[in-house]
């Protein structure tokens, strides 16, 4: 099956510097991939869109300045939490679109911010 | 707005028993539906894809049914095991841009 990975898997930081995660498509091209955001116990909360070559499409409420995303290669998408809080704190998810819309993960990355 | 819902929220049942998860949708124009594992502090395994023209699934001792117009759909686990703890999510994409709507999910513990 197509596989994704996230890097890294776990980040600590402090406030007020910025995080870079990277996904990326292993064995796949994928025009589109996603962003979550979860929090402990409770289910994926979309963030955003990112297509392979134009700007990433952020959901109500997400800010774009905050959580930049590109999407400078069919295979790799990356999420930079700017000047980032302990709010921040969360697991974050990508996720690739192959054929038919079917959605395959990476694994995740734990971000703590102090 | 789509609206997921799972229930029940958790489950524990004994090793060997047949169990059925349940997932529901308000709008049932969908494209798909998914349904994922996730195992604590771990990303999404997809487990099963229902095309929105296709009425099941099956894959092992899994077997996912799809009915769109009741906007319902199960994942039945036949002889569960200690292995298939884990948090089930279920996920529909109502358009063909592919963003997915995620339940709660449905928190599984198998006894043995």
């Amino acid at each position: 099956g197509a596989v994704v990975s996230q890097h890294p898997s776990w980040v600590i930081c402090k406030s007020g510097t910025s995080v870079k995660i990277e996904c990326r498509s292993l064995d796949f091209q994928a025009t589109t991939m996603f962003w979550y955001r979860q929090f402990p116990k409770q289910s994926l909360m979309l963030m955003a869109t990112s297509n392979e070559g134009s700007k990433a499409t952020y959901e109500q409420g997400v800010e774009k300045d905050k959580f930049l995303i590109n999407h400078a290669s069919l295979t790799l998408s990356t999420l930079t939490v700017t000047s980032a809080h302990p709010e921040d704190s969360s697991f974050y998810i990508c996720s690739a679109l192959i054929a038919f819309h079917e959605q395959y993960f990476g694994p995740g990355t734990r971000l703590t911010v102090t | 707005k789509q609206e997921v819902t799972q229930i029940p929220a958790a489950l524990s049942v004994p090793e060997g028993e047949n169990l059925v998860l349940n997932c529901s949708f308000t709008d049932s124009a969908i494209y798909n539906l998914q349904w994922f594992r996730q195992d604590p502090g771990k990303g999404l395994t997809s487990l099963l894809l229902i095309q929105s023209s296709q009425r099941e699934q099956t894959s092992g001792r899994l077997n996912a049914s799809l009915d769109k117009s009741s906007g319902r759909s199960t994942l039945y686990i036949a002889a569960s095991q200690p292995g298939d703890s884990a948090t089930y999510l279920c996920a529909v994409v109502n358009t063909n841009a592919g963003k997915s709507t995620f339940g709660d999910g449905t928190t599984l513990t198998v006894k043995p």
